[in-house]
Parts: structure tokens; C-alpha cells; sequence
């Protein structure tokens, strides 16, 4: 199972909003409503963001949005704030009946 | 407040064997599948394996398939890892995981770091 393909870094200023893609096939990302977002900061445990493609758990801003065309997801984060510096994760179910994460992006909040 | 907390990490060798531990609390285990998911130095996370509430269904990565065995106890509200033929490929942070009822892993241990290297 092959990792899904996101950009290795973004970048952004505060106040401004960015977008991270997670591109799959019709085998995991276009096959299934079962895409999740991860926020990972070195030293702790990822958290999760964004799950079932744009549903926000509790207790996570609604500045960050999912959404998912075809065999592509996207990670939406509005008005960037410092602390969204951080790496970034998707994931999705397979046909496989497996799961596969993204290789990750770098967000940079400048 | 649910929480999950991993254990057992440390050096081996390779061809060796570990097994890792994770404590849950706060939630009926029972009910939810857990999963391992790893992250080697300087790269990305990992899904290694994954159990059904029961731990009658298990799952797992091609790459440690036939050598690593997920399985929970849930008298004791413990998920395991039994990782058996370890590489150096293997060296890596062991998360702990709670899935939620869909998609999602809404839970996560602090992990624990397994070496592999003679």
C-alpha cells in the first residue's frame, strides 16, 4: 500500500488561510467518506483534526475545514495562527481493509 | 477522560522480539477497535496494525505482516503489539491509537520509542 501524496511544506502569515491536498486513488482516498486529519506537533501524540472527510471532532477550532473531490482530499486552515505550526497528516481507509497515512506536510506559519 | 498509554519499548536486536503494551481508560474498550501506528526517525506516521472491539478481526501492514501479532485483553483494558524477526526498518515511535466509530484515530499515547540495532 502506497503512502498517500501530499506536499512536503506550506506556508502561510497569520490572518491568512492555506490548503493541504492528499491525493489517493479510487482504492482509498476516492473509494470511501473515511478520510482523517492529523495535527502533529514533535514530542506528543497527533491529534485529530478533521474526520469521515469534514467532520470536526470536539473541541477543535472550526477554523479547520475538510473536504474531498475524487480521489483528492483537502485540509483547509483559516486564519492561520502560530500555533498551527505544526506537521499535518491525512489518512484514509482502504479497499484493502487497511489504513494509509499521507507522507506529511510541514506548515510554516511565517 | 480517556487516555491510553503505551509501554514496553526499549533496544533489541536484530531478529529479536518485543512486546509492546497500552493501557486504556475512560471509555468501555470493548466497543472501539485500536490501532499501532509508528513513526521511524525523520519520517512520516505509519498504520501498522488494527483490532475490532472483540479482537476478533485484526488487520496489518504488508511491511510487518507475518511478524508482528496485535491483540487486547479486555479484562485488563490492554492492546499489545507482540513484534517477532525485528529489523532495523523497525526502529521507531509506537503510538497507541483509539479508532472512533467511523473513520479517525480520536485518542493517542505519548507513544514509546523501539531501537533496533545491535
Amino acid at each position: 500500500q502506497s503512502a498517500l501524496t501530499q506536499p512536503a511544506s506550506v506556508s502561510g502569515s497569520p490572518g491568512q488561510s492555506i490548503t493541504i491536498s492528499c491525493s489517493g486513488t479510487s482504492s482509498d482516498v476516492g473509494g470511501f467518506n473515511y478520510v482523517s486529519w492529523y495535527q502533529h506537533h514533535p514530542g506528543k501524540g497527533p491529534k485529530l483534526m478533521i474526520y469521515d472527510v469534514s467532520n470536526r471532532p470536539s473541541g477543535v477550532s472550526n477554523r479547520f475545514s475538510g473536504s474531498k473531490s475524487g480521489n483528492t482530499a483537502s485540509l483547509t486552515i483559516s486564519g492561520l495562527q502560530a500555533e498551527d505550526e505544526a506537521d499535518y497528516y491525512c489518512n484514509s481507509y482502504t479497499s484493502s481493509s487497511t489504513w494509509v497515512f499521507g507522507g506529511g506536510t510541514k506548515l510554516t506559519v511565517l | 477522560e480517556v487516555q491510553v498509554l503505551e509501554s514496553g519499548g526499549g533496544l533489541v536486536q536484530p531478529g529479536g522480539s518485543l512486546r509492546l503494551s497500552c493501557a486504556a481508560s475512560g471509555f468501555t474498550f470493548s466497543t472501539y477497535a485500536m490501532s499501532w501506528v509508528r513513526q521511524a526517525p525523520g519520517k512520516g506516521l505509519e498504520w501498522v496494525s488494527s483490532i475490532s472491539g472483540y479482537g476478533d478481526s485484526t488487520y496489518y501492514a504488508d511491511s510487518v505482516k507475518g511478524r508482528f501479532t496485535i491483540s487486547r485483553d479486555t479484562s485488563k483494558n490492554t492492546l499489545y503489539l507482540q513484534m517477532h524477526s525485528l529489523r532495523a526498518e523497525d526502529t521507531a515511535i509506537y503510538y497507541c491509537a483509539k479508532k472512533t466509530s467511523t473513520s479517525g484515530f480520536d485518542f493517542w499515547g505519548q507513544g514509546t520509542l523501539v531501537t533496533v540495532s545491535s
